[in-house]
């Protein structure tokens, strides 16, 4: 299988930095994308990984290792607008233009 | 620059009757999905096209969902008959091998309700 493990929640504080962390499969992987899903919303872009290191824009990053199969999105200076669910999706390259979702980690962002 | 289209974005039926849901993707965009999503069982791909062909569908249910994408600007997703627990928020989401990432781009949703 290629199961995508990401952890079902987490809480963080206004201000503070959190990082969501995310574990593949490796065998044929081909790109790495996070996405951003608040409630009732359909998911929306953040960042795209698929050579190893730090991607940065803005307050958001993406860290990709390929050799481990892992990755975790950095969210600093956090704000309560960024409570949200937070996708990490695979493409593999036998599985043609698709992405493989995780289950999402919903992030709670307290005052 | 507009966005996925779906319509409708609501949609309540009793559990039998045909249910349609339309999508538009974003212009120029060769690759269309339609995924399905629900808190049991998250975000799921049902089918995927590129240049208007079905590619892999082995994500759809059973044989009352079917998909159509008669040309590059409007597919369809069937449910026939519907049942309870086809209720979920389906997105269609598209996306481009231009910029090599081949981000994809998802619509507003349809959320479906039958009873």
């Amino acid at each position: 299988g290629q199961n995508i493990d990401q952890p079902t929640e987490m809480t963080a504080t206004e201000g503070a930095i959190v990082q969501i962390n995310c574990t593949y499969q490796t065998s044929g992987f081909n790109g790495l994308f996070w996405y951003q899903q608040h409630a009732g919303e359909a998911p929306t872009f953040l960042s795209y990984n698929v050579l190893d290191g730090l991607e940065e824009k803005g307050r958001f990053s993406s860290f990709l290792s390929r050799s481990k199969g892992y990755s975790y999105l950095l969210l600093k200076e956090l704000q309560m607008k960024d409570s949200a669910s937070y996708l990490c999706a695979v493409r593999f390259y036998n599985q043609g233009g698709k992405l493989i979702f995780g289950q999402g980690t919903e992030l709670s962002v307290k005052p | 620059d507009a966005g996925v289209i779906q319509s409708p974005r609501h949609e309540v039926t009793e559990m039998g009757q045909e249910v349609t849901l339309r999508c538009k993707p974003i212009s120029g965009h060769n690759s269309l999905f339609w995924y399905r999503q629900t808190m049991m069982r998250g975000l799921e791909l049902l089918i995927y096209f590129n240049n208007n062909v079905p590619i892999d569908d082995s994500g759809m249910p059973e044989d009352r969902f079917s998909a159509k994408m008669p040309n590059a600007s409007f597919s369809t997703l069937k449910i026939q008959p519907s049942e309870p627990r086809d209720s979920a928020v389906y997105f269609c989401a598209s996306s481009s091998p231009r910029t090599g990432k081949e981000t994809q781009y998802f619509g507003p949703g349809t959320r479906l309700l039958v009873l």
